[in-house]
């Protein structure tokens, strides 16, 4: 069964452009979360998505926004990049049951983006 | 708000020397408990989910317990191949938004 898959894996940006993220999930698994992880802040939770609407926002700025489509693959895209956001982004699927208090995640390879 | 905070930050053993990670945290009601293994440049690989306090599971070397204030993930006879960071997390306000501890960075020389 394949894993949670990214793409690109590497990408570098300069400052003030936009960037388009993809991760197809699992096979079957209808949620799709999207994480960024940087040696300062380690992972921190962006949004989730669910049947193609967000479910959940971290504490992020509005430049940071996303999509799910209807095969539950799923897009996340930053606009107006500091050098801040240079982080590996993270895609995690799950089955996304229906008031689940739990839901094991399976991680994507990451995104390293690199904004300069 | 949830805080999830991991010990040691970096561990460094000798191949066949045990030791136990610890992983505590603060949350309104304990819905689970998650252990992952992170390789350098890749994602976060699942090891684990405890649900209850009490609770434990094996996967090869590894052991997870749970209490009602921390979790230990327990390394038997460590091989050089278990070198990674260990990162535990728990389910805040939706099953699918998990707060992460920092990680522990473990190295297991041969």
């Amino acid at each position: 069964k394949a894993g949670v898959t990214q793409t690109p894996r590497y990408l570098i940006k300069t400052r003030g452009q936009q960037v388009t993220l993809s991760c197809s999930p699992i096979s079957g698994h209808r949620s799709v979360s999207w994480y960024q992880q940087t040696p300062g802040q380690g992972l921190q939770f962006l949004f989730e998505y669910f049947s193609e609407t967000q479910r959940n926002k971290g504490n992020f700025p509005g430049r940071f926004s996303g999509r799910q489509f209807s095969n539950s693959r799923s897009e996340m895209n930053v606009s107006t990049l500091e050098l801040g956001d240079s982080a590996l982004y993270l895609c995690a699927s799950s089955w996304g049951l229906a008031g689940a208090s739990t839901d094991t995640q399976y991680f994507g390879p990451g995104t390293r983006l690199t904004v300069l | 708000e949830d805080q999830v905070t991991q010990s040691p930050e970096a561990l460094r053993l000798q191949e066949g020397e045990s030791s136990s990670l610890n992983c505590s945290y603060t949350v309104s009601g304990l819905r689970g408990l998650f252990w992952y293994r992170q390789d350098p440049g890749k994602g976060p690989e699942f090891l684990f989910t405890l649900y209850s306090a009490g609770e434990e599971k094996e996967k090869e070397r590894l052991k997870a317990t749970l209490t009602k204030k921390e979790s230990f993930l327990h390394i038997t006879a460590p091989k050089p191949e278990d070198s990674a960071t260990y990162l535990c997390a728990v389910p805040g306000r939706s099953a699918r938004q998990l707060t992460f501890g920092s990680g522990t960075q473990l190295t297991v020389l041969p």
